[in-house]
């Protein structure tokens, strides 16, 4: 079976302008989290998604957003964007609810510069 | 006050030698997970805990509930295991909720020939 893809690898853009990254989960996975990791907070959970509904959302602003469509793709986006949203963008599936304990497996991830 | 802790934050140590990671985490937790992330950013999930120990090739990971503790072992290590190991925890609902994992900052392993 092939892996978690994410789409871009790589991305920079400017303040303000914003952004949407793409994850294709391993086929027949219902379940996609998405995680942001940065040099000072290290990995903190963003959300995740599941059957095409946000079951459970970490602790970032609004402009952080996401959605999943009915073939599991998951798409994450980060509008009016700041330095601090430099960070790489890590996304995981699962067969079901990454929150009762099942494995994850990751994608390579996104590397988003904000200039 | 991060609710994982791991230690040590780095370790560098010979080809061959018996590698121990430790984690603590501070609440209730559901399940804690152990994960390897290898430079240019790709992790792989190593191990879900919810008890006792599990064992894989060269790797052995063990948690105490009660004692809050999980260790990560590595045996006979080798160059290929260096890497950042990442210790992940989904909290209960009585530790807060399952929103999520809960992650370490990491051990940062070398292993030199």
């Amino acid at each position: 079976k092939a892996g978690v893809t994410q789409t871009p690898r790589y991305l920079i853009k400017t303040r303000g302008q914003q952004v949407t990254l793409s994850c294709s989960p391993i086929s027949g996975h219902r379940s996609v989290s998405w995680y942001q990791q940065t040099p000072g907070q290290g990995l903190q959970f963003l959300f995740e998604y599941f059957s095409e509904t946000q079951r459970n959302k970490g602790n970032f602003p609004g402009r952080f957003s996401g959605r999943q469509f009915s073939n599991s793709r998951s798409e994450m986006n980060v509008s009016t964007l700041e330095l601090g949203d430099s960070a790489l963008y890590l996304c995981a599936s699962s067969l079901l609810l990454a929150g009762v304990g099942e494995t994850q497996y990751f994608g390579p991830g996104t590397r988003l510069l904000v200039l | 006050k991060n609710e994982v802790e791991q230690s040590p934050q780095n370790l560098t140590a010979q080809e061959g030698e018996f590698i121990t990671i430790n984690c603590s985490y501070s609440v209730g937790i559901s399940a804690l997970h152990w994960l390897q992330q290898h430079p240019g950013g790709g992790i792989v999930s190593l191990f879900m805990l919810s008890s006792g120990k599990k064992k894989h090739g060269r790797l052995i990971a063990t948690i105490n509930i009660q004692e809050k503790h999980s260790s990560l072992h590595i045996t006979a290590s080798h160059p290929r295991d260096s890497a950042v190991y990442i210790c992940a925890v989904l909290l209960s609902e009585s530790g807060g909720g399952a929103d999520g994992l809960t992650f370490g900052k990491g051990t940062h392993l070398i292993i030199q020939p």
